[in-house]
């Protein structure tokens, strides 16, 4: 398949261990985060949200923490499998949502089975 | 289709030649959002549309790029006079509304200005 990204920061992890891939943001005004995965190929598919009236919610094998303080978020996946290995994007939007997303760069996830 | 559908899949074109790039959103989605991922990038906005309302038009980087959107679902972006740096993959994705939705992409067109 083709690269998403070539020099992405890359993340390397044991099948079965968990993962954790964090993003920092700089808008104090962004009230609305997602976290994506893109696979090779593929578009963005959407994993987990969170709102910034909260500071953790979890999903299917994963959490995601907000940080509010130190405008930083997290995505935790638990007992990562080889079909996680993809690039992990964070996105932050403003005005209760409405402002369009802007994404990070992305980080690679490699799961060494 | 149940999801966003994007056409041409790759499209190759000359310095110099317009192109157009069609998205299909899902039905009943009102919001409907341009993207470009250039190799090594992560995704840069475009162009949001938003029901009846003036399109947001703050991400076009040059009066060479512009979108439609017909009757409130599909859009084409056209760009003009296409250069080498246009070459990316065009993202769009589409989302019930404003507000706490997340979107939902398609894959893509990747376009190479040779």
């Amino acid at each position: 398949g083709e690269s998403v990204g070539l020099h992405l920061p890359t993340l390397s992890v044991q099948e079965g261990d968990n993962s954790i891939i964090n993003c920092a943001y700089s808008n104090s005004a962004s009230d609305y985060f997602i976290w994506y995965k893109q696979e090779s190929g593929k578009g963005p598919q959407f994993i987990i949200d969170i709102r910034s009236n909260m500071d953790k919610r979890q999903g299917q094998r994963v959490t995601v923490l907000l940080n509010k303080t130190v405008k930083h978020l997290s995505l935790q996946i638990a007992a990562t499998q080889p079909g996680d290995s993809a690039v992990y994007f964070c996105a932050e939007s403003a005005n209760s949502g409405n402002t369009p997303l802007v994404f990070g760069k992305g980080t690679r996830l490699s799961v060494i089975a | 289709g149940a999801g966003v559908s994007q056409s041409p899949s790759n499209k190759v074109t000359e310095k110099g030649k317009d192109v157009e790039l069609r998205c299909d959103p899902i039905s009943g989605h009102t919001a409907l959002y341009w993207y470009r991922q250039s190799l090594g990038q992560g995704l840069e906005f475009l162009i949001y549309f938003q029901g009846n309302s003036a399109p947001d038009k703050s991400g076009l980087p040059s009066d060479r790029f512009s979108a439609e959107r017909t009757g409130g679902s599909v859009s084409t972006l056209t760009i003009q006079r296409t250069q080498q740096e246009d070459s990316a993959v065009y993202l769009c994705a589409s989302s019930l509304g404003a507000g706490y939705y997340g979107y939902t992409f398609g894959s893509g067109t990747r376009l190479t200005v040779v």
